[in-house]
């Protein structure tokens, strides 16, 4: 099946530093890519859209400058935490949209820990 | 605005117990619903869907009806197996206009006892 992988799994960092979390598609192209926060025992909150050659559009209430999205490529959108803070850290997940013929599927990676101290 | 509310876990059972888990939503419109599934370690996978009304999503043994008059959308499975212990999440698409956009429920924790 397809798969999508997110780089790192884990991070800590100090406050006020950024973070770059990578999401690829390994075995298919993806025009959009999605960006998802869960906070403990909590929903995934969709942050927002990653569209290929294009800015990326946010959900009402996320910082655009505080999380900046890039999505360079077909298979790669990076997600970055910029001046990190205690509040930022979450659980970061990523999915990628496969397009087979008149059929769309959304899958998802394993997620990045983030852990500001 | 659109919600999923689903029940707390963790749902404890024995293997080749009977498994629900609720899923009830609002939303505006006539939303597709979802039920992904979570292994330890590994991303969300889609378990099986709904796009309509009294539609029926089945999958490795699991089903789950579109019920609009009752806005819910229960997962089922006759006979649960080690196996399935998981985190199953309930979601709807938010918006008919723009694919992809999930509102998801809180999760619910299975574990399944040999």
């Amino acid at each position: 099946g397809a798969v999508v992988s997110q780089h790192p799994s884990r991070v800590i960092c100090k406050s006020g530093t950024s973070v770059k979390i990578e999401c690829r598609s390994l075995d298919f192209q993806a025009t959009t890519m999605f960006w998802y926060r869960q906070f403990p025992k909590q929903s995934l909150m969709l942050m927002a859209t990653s569209n290929e050659g294009s800015k990326a559009t946010y959900e009402q209430g996320v910082e655009k400058d505080k999380f900046l999205i890039n999505h360079a490529s077909l298979t790669l959108s990076t997600l970055t935490v910029t001046s990190a803070h205690p509040e930022d850290s979450s659980f970061y997940i990523c999915s990628a949209r496969r397009t087979s013929g008149s059929t769309d599927t959304q899958y998802f990676g394993p997620g990045t820990r983030l852990t500001v101290l | 605005g659109n919600s999923v509310t689903q029940m707390e876990g963790p749902v404890t059972l024995s293997e080749e117990a009977f498994l629900t888990i609720n899923c009830t939503y609002t939303a505006t419109g006539y939303p597709s619903l979802f039920w992904y599934v979570q292994y330890p370690g590994e991303g969300l996978q889609l378990l099986l869907k709904a796009t309509k009304a009294d539609d029926k999503g089945s999958n490795k043994g699991f089903e789950a009806t579109y019920r609009k008059e009752t806005t819910s959308f229960h997962l089922e499975k006759g006979s649960v197996q080690v196996s399935d212990s998981a985190v199953y999440f309930c979601a709807l698409d938010r918006t008919t206009d723009s694919w992809g956009k999930l509102q998801f429920g809180a999760g619910t924790q299975v574990v399944v006892t040999p």
